[in-house]
């Protein structure tokens, strides 16, 4: 929605390079939550964050509060990384998770 | 890490009939969620719960949906009557005290 706007809608890769999803709020968020829907329809927690960064792997994902964007990088992509992305805004006052439209990836030998 | 689990997982029904879906939330947590998702579309926030009562509901959580846990057991969404618009995935998440949501693999809803 446009309260959680993510970037690109869609993204096509090559396997073995990298890209960056990003996710900008309108809203206040107090932290973010990054997941992964597999074709299954199953979400995949990726990340959890305050403000800073973390990293797991290939993955690595930042959130700064102050500027209200994230973003997630994807390293060295796998055929496995394809599905669609959402990050979800978490605000502590009205205890609402947000949800972006998603970024739908495809990872192409 | 922590799983959420839904019942069942794929539900069918006739328009005008009533549906419960079930959510086992992760055992020691105390706040539960109900999330909509059209199919290819974004999730969407229904309601959220805690010590019994509803906390928040957004204004797709309508008239016709109710929530319960009665005695620590499932973390119910009830529709009664359902309606062709109400075909989607539900999805139910829980947390703790930190803001982590948890969430459980989906409950298919086609309404006929």
């Amino acid at each position: 929605g446009d309260k959680v706007k993510q970037s690109p809608s869609a993204l096509s890769l090559q396997e073995g390079t990298n890209s960056a999803l990003r996710c900008n709020f309108s809203i206040a968020a107090t932290t973010v939550q990054w997941f992964l829907q597999n074709p299954r329809g199953s979400l995949i927690n990726l990340f959890y964050l305050v403000p800073g960064t973390k990293e797991n792997g290939r993955l690595k994902s930042a959130f700064d509060s102050k500027e209200s964007y994230s973003t997630l990088h994807i390293r060295d992509a796998q055929l496995e990384d394809s599905g669609t992305y959402f990050c979800a805004a978490y605000n502590t006052n009205t205890g609402k998770l947000t949800f972006g439209d998603g970024t739908v990836l495809t990872v192409k030998p | 890490g922590p799983k959420v689990l839904q019942i069942p997982s794929h539900q069918i029904i006739d328009m005008g009939q009533m549906v419960t879906l079930n959510c086992d939330p992760v055992s020691n947590h105390l706040y539960f969620y109900w999330y909509k998702q059209i199919l290819g579309q974004q999730m969407e926030f229904l309601v959220n719960f805690y010590n019994g009562k509803v906390m928040e509901k957004s204004k797709l959580f309508k008239d016709q949906f109710s929530v319960e846990r009665p005695d620590g057991s499932y973390f119910t969404l009830k529709i009664q009557p359902t309606a062709l618009e109400d075909s989607a995935v539900y999805f139910c998440a829980s947390r703790q005290g930190g803001d982590t949501q948890y969430f459980g693999p989906g409950t298919r809803l086609l309404v006929l």
